[in-house]
Order: C-alpha cells, then sequence, then structure tokens
C-alpha cells in the first residue's frame, strides 16, 4: 500500500534562518506530488506541484522553493524564513487523471519567531 | 470562472442529529468533485469522491453526498452526527484548464462542532 510521509511535525525557526521541509512517498511510482499551505483559519493555497523528477511549477510567487531529487521525494526550501512563512504545510500525491484523489502528510506546522 | 463555494464556515450540530454541510460548485466541464475532512494539526483525508458516475456518493464514516447538476451543488450528509466527527470539511473540484493541466479547486472549508 502507499504511504507518505512528511516531517518533521512541527518546527520553531527563527525569521532569516534557512527551512527544509521534506517529503516522501512509499508504494508508487512517478506520483504527482503537492506542497500546499494552510494559514489560521483559511483554505488550502497550493505552493507547488510537480509531475516528474526536477520538474516542478510554482503557483504563486513566494520566499520559498521546491525539489524534487527522486521520483518519490519533494523538499520545500527557504534561504531566510519571514514572520509570514508561518503555517500548516501539507504535502500530497496523486497518480492518474483529474478523478484521481490527493492522498495527504500528516503536516508541518511551522512558526517562525 | 471555476469556483467552490461552502456555504457555511461553521455548523453546530447535537450528537445523534443529522449533518448537512453545503457546496456549491462553479465550473464549465464535467467536473470531479471530494469532500475531505481534516482534524486538528493532522492532515487531510479523502471522505469521497464523484467522478462521473453514480450521482450518489458513498464514503467513509457514514458520510455520503449527491451531485446534483442542475443545481451545482455536492452537499455532504450524514445520518447521525457523532463526536468524533467534530473536524474541519473541505469541499474540493478537479477540473482542466485551458492548458490542458489538471487543477484543484478548493473551498474555504466548513468547521463541524458536535455537542453531547
Amino acid at each position: 500500500s502507499q504511504t507518505i510521509h512528511q516531517w518533521p511535525a512541527t518546527l520553531v525557526q527563527p525569521v532569516g534562518s534557512p527551512l527544509s521541509l521534506e517529503c516522501t512517498v512509499e508504494g508508487t511510482s512517478n506520483p504527482n506530488l503537492y506542497w500546499y499551505r494552510q494559514a489560521a483559519g483559511r483554505g488550502l493555497q497550493l505552493l507547488f506541484y510537480s509531475v516528474g523528477i526536477g520538474q516542478i511549477s510554482s503557483e504563486v510567487p513566494q520566499n520559498l522553493s521546491a525539489s524534487r531529487p527522486q521520483d518519490r521525494q519533494f523538499i520545500l526550501s527557504s534561504k531566510k524564513l519571514l514572520l509570514s512563512d508561518s503555517g500548516f504545510y501539507l504535502c500530497a500525491w496523486s497518480v492518474g487523471g483529474s478523478g484521481s484523489p490527493l492522498h495527504f502528510g500528516n503536516g508541518t506546522r511551522l512558526t517562525v519567531t | 470562472a471555476q469556483s467552490v463555494t461552502q456555504l457555511d464556515s461553521h455548523v453546530s450540530v447535537s450528537e445523534g442529529t443529522p449533518v448537512l454541510l453545503r457546496c456549491n460548485y462553479s465550473s464549465s466541464y464535467s467536473p470531479s468533485l471530494f469532500w475531505y475532512v481534516q482534524h486538528p494539526n493532522k492532515g487531510l483525508q479523502l471522505l469521497l469522491k464523484y467522478t462521473s458516475a453514480a450521482t450518489l456518493v458513498k464514503g467513509i464514516n457514514g458520510f455520503e453526498a449527491e451531485f446534483k447538476k442542475s443545481e451545482t451543488s455536492f452537499h455532504l450528509t450524514k445520518p447521525s452526527a457523532h463526536m468524533s466527527d467534530a473536524a474541519e470539511y473541505f469541499c474540493v473540484v478537479s477540473v482542466f484548464n485551458a492548458g490542458n493541466n489538471r487543477k484543484l479547486i478548493w473551498g474555504l472549508g466548513t468547521s463541524l462542532a458536535v455537542n453531547p
């Protein structure tokens, strides 16, 4: 069966420090991978998605970047965190067309102080 | 333009009473529709999905939703609420954009409270 691992679960970082969140998927090949951010009291905002190794699409301009060094690994990074980067970050995967659902990791709660 | 509207940001029910979470969508194409549930500080779990088959879709935990094209609605229901149903619920539409790329449109969520 397919599983998705996302870590760390919580993270407190000072402003200006770097960030690296990692997500890995097991049990499936060539998945579509996604990074979402969920701010308090708001819906989900798609940050990045990837349809293959090295292929990253960015949905909104921001202080973050994403990389996919391996088929089932998706990394969210920042060189210098801002206060506004605080939020709940969710990684997800899917395979197939428009009728295929997304499967989410448990999320990372990032607090920038 | 494609959009999803969850008509209630908060819904409160008593345990054992029916649940209705409303979702309306706007899409130029035949969409796929999903409902997800999110418990506090957790990821999202798929409840059910509609993909142009039966219009009444049954999901996990006793939830179901009915796709009504004429009303452009996909409301989520459950006959009897349980305390463990207290969570945030998201309605999602999956469409293809002009570049034939898949796009997910998320509702802002409905917070369900279940009172004893």
